[in-house]
């Protein structure tokens, strides 16, 4: 009965791969996020979708390609992984109806080695 | 754009005392603040959150208030138990319309509660 539930919850990955993390909410929300949490614990928001639209993409380099089959699903794909990449990956959602009270899910930590 | 400051980075107290956060934010346009909380490994949570047609809130110990002219505003712990202890996110957004709905996070106070 998860909200906001991403797979997978640990990724170990070498320099240069290809790697995916899924997000998934049951919570009929309208817009999802993707958010990144460095090692000093800064959150920034890298992408947003609406209704399966985007509708912000901050300033991340385009090996990350969000995509959202479905409102209920926002997947991120990453690309020719850096050791910079290195982090906590949250998914988040939101009612998206004036309502900005965002839910989280539990997180992927993506290792670069 | 948008920047919120967070002070400060790290907070230790005694388990009774109270605790408070102070974040600035510096787009006079965002009108919802809400704060999380994050446990060693969790997910951050939201603990409580205001709007800019109210100065105040208050939910049991934890209460936020507001200050719109100065932009300031603040979290405050009353009687601080160790379950207290986490990183609290201060963050800021513009509400309607909906789709530019960006939280811009601050960067976070460490809160420790010592037995």
């Amino acid at each position: 009965d998860t909200a906001v539930s991403q797979t997978p919850k640990y990724l170990v990955t070498q320099m240069g791969n290809d790697k995916s993390i899924k997000c998934e909410q049951n919570l009929g929300h309208d817009t999802m996020y993707w958010y990144k949490q460095d090692s000093k614990k800064f959150l920034k928001i890298m992408f947003s979708y609406n209704n399966k639209e985007l509708i912000i993409n901050e300033t991340v380099p385009n090996r990350f390609s969000p995509k959202s089959p479905d409102k209920a699903h926002l997947n991120l794909h990453i690309n020719s992984l850096e050791l910079g990449d290195s982090a906590v990956y949250f998914c988040a959602s939101s009612p998206g109806d004036r309502v900005n009270i965002q839910y989280f899910g539990a997180g992927t930590r993506l290792s670069v080695l | 754009g948008e920047n919120v400051e967070q002070h400060p980075s790290t907070l230790s107290v005694q388990e009774g005392d109270s605790a408070v956060i102070k974040c600035t934010y510096s787009d006079s346009a965002s009108n919802y603040f809400p704060w999380y909380k994050q446990e060693l490994g969790k997910r951050p949570q939201l603990i409580i959150d205001i709007r800019s047609n109210v100065g105040e809130k208050k939910d049991q110990r934890i209460a936020v208030t507001l200050n719109k002219t100065a932009k300031h505003f603040s979290l405050h712990i009353t009687e601080t138990q160790p379950e207290d202890s986490a990183v609290y996110f201060c963050a800021a957004s513009n509400a309607p319309p909906y789709n530019t709905d960006k939280l811009i996070f601050g960067t976070g106070t460490r809160l420790q509660v010592f037995p």
